[in-house]
């Protein structure tokens, strides 16, 4: 079964990078789409971006020029890397996966929660 | 981006039917998705593609709707659907997804 876990440092400063981990085992991350998506404080999600199978990327709009997602296919890992953060950025992460473009989140990991708060 | 609009909260009896409803704000054709949250853990899929049933979600759940009208219908209510409900398109980019609709039990 396929299992994704988050990881990286809970506490960010503002204005530095917040960068995360996403594991996953069970299923090899050349496959399908691996994305991001964080929910705010009050409940809005909100989709940040994905990887694909190839390594190519898609990224909100709304975090582009902040937003890097890459992998390490040896490790079957993914990363998020935002820069810049504020406070508006403190939320729960969770890294997810999809059977293809446009397809749903079938499997999540747990979530991480990251405050940004000097 | 695609606003998607959920009614913020409802309260049903077990054994009730419930309807949660979700509006875009421009078509996405058949791509929405509706997941299930309970506190402290993370987003289930429930039903994909308007209409069909995620694998091993009870068929108690069903979903409808097409174009920008949604609906994620639980028929019987059971206590242990207390939890938030959030619609998701994939359609248009951005992905987006609904505020979510808290379902509580009375």
């Amino acid at each position: 079964e396929v299992q994704l876990q988050e990881s990286g440092p809970g506490l960010v400063k503002p204005s530095q990078s917040l960068s995360l981990t996403c594991s996953v085992t069970g299923y090899s991350i050349t496959s399908n789409y691996w994305g991001w998506i964080r929910k705010f404080p009050g409940n809005k999600m909100e989709w940040m971006g994905y990887i694909s199978y190839s390594g190519s990327t898609s990224y909100n709009p709304s975090l582009k020029s902040r937003i890097s997602i890459t992998r390490d296919t040896s490790k079957n890992q993914f990363f998020l890397q935002l820069n810049s953060v504020t406070t508006e950025d403190t939320a729960t992460y969770y890294c997810a996966r999809s059977e293809l473009r446009r397809a749903p989140f079938d499997y999540w990991g747990q979530g991480v929660m990251v405050t940004v708060s000097s | 981006d695609t606003v998607l609009t959920q009614s913020p909260a409802l309260a049903v009896s077990p054994g009730e039917r419930v309807s949660i409803s979700c509006r875009a704000s421009e078509g996405v054709n058949s791509y929405m998705h509706w997941y299930q949250q309970k506190p402290g853990q993370q987003p289930k899929l429930l039903i994909y593609k308007a209409s069909n049933l995620a694998s091993g979600v009870p068929a108690r759940f069903s979903g409808s709707g097409s174009g920008t009208d949604f609906t994620l219908t639980i028929d019987p209510v059971e206590a242990d659907d207390t939890a938030t409900y959030f619609c998701q398109q994939s359609w248009n980019d951005p992905y987006t997804f609904g505020a979510g609709t808290k379902l509580e039990l009375k």
